[in-house]
């Protein structure tokens, strides 16, 4: 089954830096590739995905990129503010796939310095 | 509202009772799934259901059980609680498809097992 390996665990950047957690996946026939954003207190919830057919897909200043060949998918996050401050989860899955579930990794705590 | 409910949101219970921790959602997704996490950590997959009549065990082995007889309603049952089931559940909710993949997390559960 699917098996997706979740870097770094935790992740302290400047305000205002960049910040990069990257994935990776096991199963090549994963197609959709989402990242969930957890707050404090909160459930968490969809940033931004990606699907197999695209390397690369920009929400203002965050941006997910895909390498199929190297089953890894990365998130970045640019000009870093406290509200970025949160858990983010990878995750893949074959969506078209009836039979198929969502794996999440482990997870990053992402802190932001002042 | 299309949404995904969670009920109760917070449950203190003695050793030994039998609970069942409530879920529900309004937007038709044929897939749903229930997560055990610590504050902050990772999330653990107990019990998922492709459909109505179908549940599988997830990768955390568990106590509890689950029923889908409906495509909204997903019940998950612990027949005897522990101190050791102390922590917070997340019911979620996805569609099959090529697109619209998302999952819905609802509220959580907080439950303590004294």
């Amino acid at each position: 089954g699917e098996n997706v390996e979740q870097h770094p665990s935790t992740l302290s950047v400047q305000e205002g830096d960049s910040a990069v957690i990257k994935c990776t996946y096991s199963d090549s026939a994963s197609n959709y590739f989402p990242w969930y954003k957890q707050e404090l207190g909160k459930r968490p919830q969809l940033i931004i995905d990606i699907r197999s057919n695209v390397g690369e897909k920009k929400d203002q200043r965050i941006a997910v990129t895909l390498n199929k060949t190297a089953k890894h998918f990365s998130l970045h996050i640019t000009e870093t503010q406290p509200e970025d401050s949160a858990v983010y989860f990878c995750a893949a899955s074959k969506g078209y796939s009836s039979a198929s579930k969502i794996i999440f990794g482990s997870g990053t705590r992402l802190s932001i310095r002042p | 509202e299309a949404d995904i409910y969670q009920t109760p949101r917070y449950l203190v219970i003695g050793t030994g009772k039998k609970i069942t921790l409530e879920c529900s959602q309004t937007m038709g997704h044929d897939k749903m799934y229930w997560y055990q996490q610590d504050p902050g950590m990772e999330l653990h997959l107990i019990h998922y259901s492709y459909g109505v009549n179908s549940t599988e065990k997830g990768d955390l082995s568990s106590e509890s059980t689950v029923s889908r007889i409906r495509t909204e309603h997903f019940p998950l049952t612990l027949e005897s609680a522990r101190p050791s089931h102390t922590s917070q559940y997340l019911c979620a909710s996805s569609r099959t498809g090529k697109i619209d993949n998302e999952q819905f997390f609802g509220p959580g559960t907080r439950l303590t097992v004294l």
